[in-house]
C-alpha cells in the first residue's frame, strides 16, 4: 500500500480482555516498529522486527504484552488481560533502514496513523 | 543509552512571529536526529533530519534546525508561524540501529 496501516483505528476493551492490533507496513521495508503512545506523552518504543525476526523487545511493559511479525510483513501486538494502564495510542512504523548500516539520507521511518486504545 | 528533552511542553506564538522548540540529547554515540510533527488523529509526519554532514538541516513548511554537538542540542525553528503549524512537535533521537526514542512533545499554539 501507499503507507502503513492500523487497525482497527479505535478499539475498546473491557479490562481483562484480550485484544490484537494489526499493523501492514510498506511492502518491503525491513524495520518495523512498535510504539506506545499515552495521552499527553511522546511514543515509547516497545519493539523492533527486522524482517521476521523480533530483535528488541525491552520496550515491552509486561508479559502481557506480545508481537510477532511470523512473515515478515504483517506485524499482530497482542496484549493479554488489559489494563486501565494500557489504555493509549498505539504506533507502528517500517523503514527501508538496516540496522547497523548507515542510516541513507533516503531512508525514515513511516508512521502509520495508530490504533487509539480505551480499557474500561 | 539515547534520549531527549524537550523544553516546554506548550509554546504559543502570534502568528507571524518566529517559532523556536527546544530539544537537547543525550547519546554516547554520534547521533541522528529527528524532529516529527503530530495532527490531531494523524500519524507522526517526518519534518526534518540530521544524520550526517552539514549541521543546519532544512525540512518541510519552512522549518529547520541546526544540529551543536557542543550544546548537545537540535532546537527547531521557523522564521514565520502560520496558523496551519498548530500540532504536537516531537524531537527524536536515533542511532545506527535505528533505535529511535522520541521526546515528551511541545504543542504549538498560533494565535491570530
Amino acid at each position: 500500500g501507499a503507507g502503513v496501516s492500523q487497525s482497527p483505528r479505535y478499539k475498546v476493551a473491557k479490562r481483562g480482555q484480550d485484544v490484537a492490533l494489526r499493523c501492514d507496513p510498506i511492502s518491503g521495508h525491513v524495520s518495523l516498529f512498535w510504539y506506545q503512545q499515552a495521552l499527553g506523552q511522546g511514543p515509547e518504543f516497545l519493539t523492533y522486527f527486522q524482517n521476521e525476526a523480533q530483535l528488541d523487545k525491552s520496550g515491552l511493559p509486561s508479559d502481557r504484552f506480545f508481537a510477532e511479525r511470523p512473515e515478515g510483513s504483517v506485524s499482530t501486538l497482542k496484549i493479554q488481560r488489559t489494563q486501565q494502564e494500557d489504555s493509549a495510542v498505539y504506533l507502528c512504523a517500517s523503514s527501508l533502514a538496516i540496522p547497523g548500516r548507515e542510516f541513507a539520507t533516503n531512508e525514515k521511518l513511516f508512521f502509520g496513523s495508530g490504533t487509539q486504545l480505551s480499557v474500561l | 543509552a539515547q534520549s531527549v528533552t524537550q523544553l516546554g511542553s506548550h509554546v504559543s506564538v502570534s502568528e507571524g512571529a518566529l517559532v523556536l522548540l527546544r530539544c537537547n540529547y543525550s547519546s554516547s554515540v554520534p547521533p541522528y536526529l529527528f524532529w516529527y510533527v503530530q495532527y490531531p488523529n494523524q500519524g507522526l509526519q517526518l519534518l526534518l533530519k540530521y544524520t550526517t554532514g552539514a549541521t543546519l538541516v532544512k525540512g518541510i513548511n519552512g522549518f529547520e534546525a541546526e544540529f551543536k554537538k557542543s550544546e548537545t542540542s537540535f532546537h527547531l525553528t521557523k522564521p514565520s508561524a502560520h496558523m496551519s503549524d498548530a500540532a504536537e512537535y516531537f524531537c527524536a533521537v536515533s542511532n545506527v540501529n535505528n533505535d529511535m526514542r522520541f521526546g515528551a512533545g511541545t504543542r504549538l499554539t498560533v494565535k491570530p
